[in-house]
């Protein structure tokens, strides 16, 4: 029973041009959702987080949608670079548990080529 | 730095032998976690700690044991009775709810 899926396997975006990544979730008790970024053979990096009281939340080039009634969110860069190539996960996390466990999404392989 | 640090990096094994992977944070957090990876596959939980000497089995336990027995420190030990162990495991921690786990740079474990 996949929770959180992320349907793009891969993603090839012009240096400079928008990146615009998915995830779609079924469990409607979740509440906390995150974006990571993660390169070959390293831990996951944290990027963007959003509550579900929420539906944007910004921080420099990296901007998270949330859309609950769809049970979607979206990871938005602008612009694009090289050094963002990499796996992207989604996660969430339920509302209720005292603690971060999270479900992760299968993840996204950004290119961003020069 | 305050960090997680995961050792070895990688780590080769005989089918049937147990092997305990190391997890030391120096963050101060209470809660600590164990994921695995897959190719191809989203992270999934085996174990986690909300406090000391306290955890909870994650989705995948079977075949896996850890300890609690420091807040610093959550290793996690794979043992002969765990079907597919080769895989990239990783350890993380945070500090509270919605809050951002942190992870280490993982360990590469290879059963042969």
């Amino acid at each position: 029973d996949q929770q959180v899926k992320q349907n793009s396997p891969s993603l090839s975006v012009q240096e400079g041009r928008i990146s615009i990544l998915n995830c779609d979730y079924t469990n409607s008790m979740f509440d906390y959702f995150l974006w990571y970024k993660k390169y070959p053979a390293e831990g996951p990096t944290f990027l963007i987080s959003i509550s579900s009281i929420k539906d944007k939340n910004e921080d420099g080039r990296f901007t998270v949608f949330l859309n609950k009634s769809a049970k979607h969110l979206s990871l938005h860069i602008v612009p694009s670079q090289p050094g963002d190539s990499a796996v992207y996960f989604c996660a969430a996390q339920r509302g209720g548990t005292s603690y971060g466990k999270l479900t992760f999404g299968q993840g996204t392989i950004l290119t961003v080529h020069p | 730095d305050g960090g997680i640090t995961q050792s070895p990096k990688y780590l080769f094994r005989k089918e049937g032998q147990n092997v305990t992977l190391s997890c030391e944070q120096n963050l101060n957090h209470d809660a600590m976690y164990w994921y695995r990876q897959d190719p191809g596959q989203g992270l999934r939980l085996i174990y986690y700690s909300q406090i000391v000497n306290d955890f909870q089995k994650g989705d995948i336990a079977e075949g896996y044991s850890v300890s609690r027995e420091k807040k610093e420190s959550f290793p996690l030990t794979v043992t002969s009775a765990q079907k597919n162990p080769t895989a990239f495991y990783l350890c993380a921690s945070s500090i509270r709810r919605n809050s951002p786990l942190h992870f280490g740079n993982g360990t590469r474990l290879t059963v042969t």
